[in-house]
């Protein structure tokens, strides 16, 4: 299965509410990166937490990181309409030179 | 500031005729630079990773190749598309390896 594995695939809430997803991985680390895509368009680049963090906070955005779980969570607080896009965690495995990417979680916020 | 153009952002060959997309960085130099491809509703694909003119890491046998001609210049080809090679092809750049990625906004190729 992949390195990096992102639950709940799909994920519905009404706004205002928070929103949780979910990263599991299997290999260590160097970081772990969060990424938001809306529809169509590239990748924007979230957030990083590095192997020795354990939590991280940008603006609404809070990502935590158990390095003996091998997971990972992003908490959006206080969702908007303008929040909906699919969100992937990406691993930088250590000794390579590349991020591997999940799947991706689609979230939907319903006004 | 630093920008990425991908081009051309919407693509429609018929099976077995060549590819060229092609990415250019500004406002950086020596990037490191990534092709990745995406499946509809699906994770992404690292295909290429190049961390410097000429050198060009495969990470999965692939219809395509990648160069590298100029530090921020790089290339994605194919000599015959297949039906496979359809998706969402997406170029990005980092400053060092494994850190922040800067995406292109994507070139949707439909192979027919």
């Amino acid at each position: 299965s992949q390195q990096g594995e992102e639950d709940p695939q799909a994920l519905s809430i009404q706004e205002g509410e928070n929103a949780t997803m979910n990263c599991s991985y299997k290999t260590s680390i160097n970081n772990l990166q969060w990424y938001r895509q809306n529809s169509g368009r590239g990748l924007v680049h979230l957030i990083l937490i590095r192997s020795n963090e354990r939590e991280k906070h940008s603006g609404r955005l809070r990502v935590t990181l158990d390095t003996s779980k091998k997971s990972s969570s992003l908490l959006i607080t206080a969702s908007r309409a303008a929040d909906t896009a699919s969100y992937f965690c990406a691993t930088a495995i250590q000794g390579a030179q590349k991020l591997v990417f999940g799947q991706g979680t689609r979230l939907t916020i319903n006004p | 500031s630093q920008t990425i153009h991908q081009w051309p952002a919407t693509l429609v060959q018929p099976v077995g005729s060549p590819l060229s997309l092609e990415c250019t960085v500004e406002g950086t130099s020596n990037p490191n630079l990534y092709w990745y491809r995406q499946a509809a509703g699906r994770g992404l694909q690292l295909l290429f990773y190049s961390v410097g003119i000429g050198q060009i890491s495969s990470e999965v046998p692939q219809n395509l190749s990648a160069s590298r001609p100029q530090d921020r210049q790089f290339i994605l080809s194919s000599k015959k598309l297949l039906l496979s090679d359809s998706g969402f092809y997406l170029c990005a750049w980092s400053h060092r390896r494994s850190e922040k990625l800067f995406f292109g906004s994507g070139t949707q190729l439909s192979v027919l």
